[in-house]
This record gives structure tokens, C-alpha cells and sequence, in this order.
């Protein structure tokens, strides 16, 4: 299996600011996905990234709003720009497993914007 | 209306009891179903994944699925306090790896 870490695990931004979030894995890996999981909701996917092509994003969810970067097999970052209170909410990176459509999930990174 | 409903519960349950989790989807595509565990500040990690219809048991875990029901569930045997966490079902179709999540249901299982 593979290993997952996220930073910060934590934090509290203000709105109008930008966040980066890291996600890095212990192996190289075809494709990562970010997710966002807002309290009493299900986890939504917001983009599929694969190294060395553009991000797919799904719907409702666009490049300038979170804009994603994957330089490697082995990183990916996530960042939250403009950010305001509706951006509250957990963001998770994952990656996909040997078995189809099992995915390995970081720990998350919680967010809140005041 | 969503492609996948989840109960959010929270439940509570004794030691020992029969837990019932259940998940209902609208998107017939859907061939893969999975369910996740995920523990209080923690990752979802995956408990039990099945192809199409049928069932398929893993110890104290069975899976169910019943596509022409559109209809899913996790039955927990023997339940015990480590069994509290939130489950979260899990479908997918032959989209590149795609996974759509239901709500998640929090489970607390008292000693």
C-alpha cells in the first residue's frame, strides 16, 4: 500500500487569502485525485491530476479557484485561492491502488477560512 | 436528487450487535462498489470492494449488492468498540477511476 502525507494538516486563513496544500506519496503513482469533504457531506472529487498533463477538473470546480500542480509521480499540490468561508472544509489527496478503483487517501488537510 | 443516498446517522449500538449500513444510487452505469472506513481525523481506507451483484464476506464484514435494487449494504457481525468510525460507500463505473461517495454514516458501537 502506499503512504500518503498532507501539510499542513491544519490551518485558519482569512478570506481573500491563497492556500497550498502538499500531498506527497512514498511511491511513484500514474494518477492522484483531490478531494474536498465538507462537515455532514460526502467526499467530492474536485480534479483528477496525472504528471506531465493538465488537470482534469470536474463540474463546479474550476483552474483558477484551485489550481493544481504535479511536477512529479510522487507530488501533487493543491491551492485554494481567493478563499472564504464556504471554502471551509477538509481537502484530501489520494492516489490510485493495484486493485481498480481502490484508492489510498491522505490524512487530510483542515481548512478554515474566517 | 444525488447519485448516491447514505442514512448519516449517527448510529449507536451495543457491543456484540448486528450492524446494517445502507447505501441506494440512481446511475445504473455503476459497477464497482466499494466501502470505506474512515476514523475520527484520519483518511477514508478501504474495507471491502465488489464487482456487479452479489455478496462477499471478509470476517466479521459482508457486503451485499443488489443492482436491481440499486440498492447496497455493509452488515457488521459482532460488532465492537474499534468498529466506531464512519463508512462511507463508495461506486464507480468504467470512467477512470472515478469514485462517487455517498454521505458516510457515523457508527458508534458502545462497550
Amino acid at each position: 500500500s502506499a503512504v500518503i502525507s498532507q501539510k499542513p494538516s491544519r490551518d485558519i486563513c482569512q478570506r481573500g487569502t491563497s492556500l497550498t496544500i502538499q500531498c506527497q506519496v512514498d511511491s511513484q503513482v500514474t494518477m492522484m485525485f483531490w478531494y474536498r469533504q465538507q462537515p455532514g457531506q460526502s467526499l467530492t472529487l474536485i480534479a483528477t491530476a496525472n504528471q506531465g498533463s493538465e488537470a482534469t477538473y470536474e463540474s463546479g470546480f474550476v483552474i483558477d479557484k484551485f489550481p493544481i500542480s504535479r511536477p512529479n509521480l510522487t507530488f501533487s499540490t493543491l491551492t485554494v485561492s481567493n478563499m472564504s468561508p464556504e471554502d471551509s472544509s477538509i481537502y484530501l489527496c489520494s492516489v490510485e491502488a493495484d486493485r481498480p478503483y481502490e484508492q489510498y487517501f491522505g490524512p487530510g488537510t483542515r481548512l478554515t477560512v474566517t | 436528487q444525488k447519485e448516491v443516498e447514505q442514512d448519516p446517522g449517527p448510529l449507536s449500538v451495543p457491543e456484540g450487535a448486528i450492524v446494517s449500513l445502507n447505501c441506494t444510487y440512481s446511475n445504473s452505469a455503476f459497477q464497482y462498489f466499494m466501502w470505506y472506513r474512515q476514523y475520527s481525523r484520519k483518511g477514508p481506507e478501504l474495507l471491502m470492494y465488489t464487482y456487479s451483484s452479489g455478496n462477499k464476506e471478509d470476517g466479521r464484514f459482508t457486503a451485499q449488492v443488489d443492482k436491481s435494487s440499486k440498492y447496497i449494504s455493509l452488515f457488521i457481525r459482532d460488532s465492537q468498540p474499534s468498529d466506531s468510525a464512519t463508512y462511507l460507500c463508495a461506486m464507480s463505473d468504467n470512467q477512470g477511476g472515478k469514485l462517487i461517495f455517498g454521505q458516510g454514516t457515523e457508527l458508534s458501537v458502545k462497550p
